[in-house]
């Protein structure tokens, strides 16, 4: 597509319960990465993928964060037994590769834990 | 572990006035330095980067950023603001041009007054 896609872009949920969270990245870009951004803090790595390995998942904040990208498409992070804390805009990006010193974001999925 | 700081959360500033917009990190290896610019329900783009060479570094719509590396800086300057400006911006650095361990800082919202 013409740029990174992310749905939901925004998503209500009771605590305890699970979310998935989409990328559509930008056709051809092999690098993906999330990042999260509560508010009025900065953006905080998530996880990284170089085609549909994850090179590094120290960002994710706990077992209840995965995170799964089939080949150089899709990625979708996954939000098991969510919790307050979890509210925050989850942010996509894409990068021609992983030498680039650009990223191309989408617009963010709004999640709203109560 | 490296940080950026942008000191000023919210900055309001007429129409045609100039404008510098605050980044300072800490780091003590060589660092790549960024400026990322989010419109109102877009997603965060490339504004301009420095990789190396000349520290005054030209960006799209005519922002502009010098690195001091004795100051470990990297504002961002505009001779002259537009109403089209008003957006939010994110400094970011990293310790090598294409690392995906960006790290960001909080944004600074800037908010052009007719």
């Amino acid at each position: 597509g013409a740029g990174v896609s992310q749905s939901p872009s925004n998503k209500v949920t009771e605590k305890g319960k699970d979310v998935e969270l989409r990328c559509d990245p930008i056709s051809g870009h092999t690098a993906l990465y999330w990042y999260r951004q509560r508010l009025g803090q900065g953006l905080e790595f998530l996880i990284y993928f170089q085609g549909n390995s994850a090179p590094d998942k120290s960002g994710l904040p706990s077992d209840r964060f995965s995170a799964e990208r089939t080949g150089e498409s899709v990625s979708t992070l996954t939000i098991q037994r969510t919790q307050q804390e979890d509210s925050a805009v989850y942010l996509c990006a894409s990068s021609l590769g992983f030498n680039t010193g650009e990223l191309f974001f989408g617009e963010g999925s709004r999640l709203t834990v109560l | 572990a490296q940080s950026v700081t942008q000191l000023d959360s919210q900055v309001p500033v007429f129409e045609e006035a100039p404008v510098e917009l605050r980044c300072n990190y800490s780091s003590s290896v060589s660092v790549y330095l960024f400026w990322y610019v989010q419109y109102p329900n877009q997603g965060l783009q490339l504004l301009l980067k420095y990789l190396s060479g000349s520290t005054l570094v030209k960006g799209i719509n005519g922002f502009e950023a010098e690195f001091n590396k004795s100051q470990t800086s990297f504002h961002l300057r505009k001779p002259s603001v537009h109403i089209s400006d008003t957006a939010e911006y994110f400094c970011a650095v990293s310790d090598s041009p294409g690392t995906y361990k960006y790290i960001f800082g909080t944004g600074t919202r800037l908010k052009v007054l007719a």
